[in-house]
C-alpha cells in the first residue's frame, strides 16, 4: 500500500523567500504523485502531478516539484513566496494499476509573512 | 466546464441525528470518490465508485454511514446515527477513468455534530 509523510505541519517563510515543503512517499513501485493546495473554506485544487517522463514537473502559480526515486521524495518549491500562497499544502500518492485511489499525507499550512 | 457540484455547504446536527449530502459531479467523469477530512488532517477515503458500483469501501464506517451513486452519476451520503466524532469536511470528487489526470475536488460540506 502507498502512503505519504509530509515533513513538517506548519511552515513559515518571508514574502519573497524561497518555499520548501518536504514529501516523502512509500510504495513498492513508482507510484503517481500529485501536490494539492486547499485554501480556507474550499475543495482541494491540483497544483501539479508526477506520472511519468520528466522528474521535474512545473505547476500553477509558480510551483514545481522534482520526483528524486532514490530518495523516494517528492518536495515542493517556489522560487518566491507570495501573501497569496498562505494555504494549507497536501501532498498524495496513487498506485499506477488496480484500483487507483489518492492517499494524503497530514498536510502542511504554509504562512506567509510580510 | 462545470466543477464538482456539493450541497449543502455547511450542516449542524445533534448526535444521533441523520443527516445526507449531496454530489453531483463533472460530466462523463466515471469515477466518484468520498473523503472524509477532519481538522487538522489529510482527506480519507470513505468510499470509490466506478459509475455505479463500489470500488473501495473499506474505510467507510458500514454501521452508520451509507452511500449510493443512482445511475452512475450523481451520488448521495448519508450517516444515520451521526456521532460527535463524525465532525468534519466530506469532500466529493471525480475523475476519468486515468487517476494520473488528477481529481476534481467539490468544496465540501462542513458538518457539526453537536
Amino acid at each position: 500500500a502507498q502512503s505519504v509523510t509530509q515533513l513538517g505541519s506548519h511552515v513559515s517563510v518571508s514574502e519573497g523567500a524561497l518555499v520548501l515543503l518536504r514529501c516523502n512517499y512509500s510504495s513498492s513501485v513508482p507510484p503517481y504523485l500529485f501536490w494539492y493546495v486547499q485554501y480556507p473554506n474550499q475543495g482541494l485544487q491540483l497544483l501539479l502531478k508526477y506520472t511519468t517522463g520528466a522528474t521535474l514537473v512545473k505547476g500553477i502559480n509558480g510551483f514545481e516539484a522534482e520526483f528524486k526515486k532514490s530518495e523516494t521524495s517528492f518536495h515542493l518549491t517556489k522560487p518566491s513566496a507570495h501573501m497569496s500562497d498562505a494555504a494549507e499544502y497536501f501532498c498524495a500518492v496513487s498506485g499506477r494499476q488496480g484500483a487507483q485511489k489518492l492517499v494524503f499525507g497530514q498536510g502542511t499550512r504554509l504562512t506567509i509573512n510580510p | 466546464e462545470a466543477g464538482v457540484a456539493q450541497s449543502p455547504r455547511y450542516k449542524i446536527i445533534e448526535k444521533r441525528q441523520s443527516v445526507a449530502f449531496w454530489c453531483n459531479p463533472i460530466s462523463g467523469h466515471a469515477t466518484l470518490y468520498w473523503y472524509q477530512q477532519i481538522l487538522g488532517q489529510g482527506p480519507k477515503l470513505l468510499i470509490q465508485f466506478q459509475n455505479n458500483g463500489v470500488v473501495d469501501d473499506s474505510q467507510l464506517p458500514k454501521d452508520r454511514f451509507s452511500a449510493e451513486r443512482l445511475k452512475g452519476v450523481d451520488s448521495t451520503l448519508k450517516i444515520q446515527p451521526a456521532k460527535l466524532e463524525d465532525s468534519a469536511v466530506y469532500l466529493c470528487a471525480s475523475s476519468l477513468d486515468f487517476v494520473g489526470d488528477g481529481y476534481t475536488f467539490g468544496s465540501g460540506t462542513r458538518l457539526t455534530v453537536v
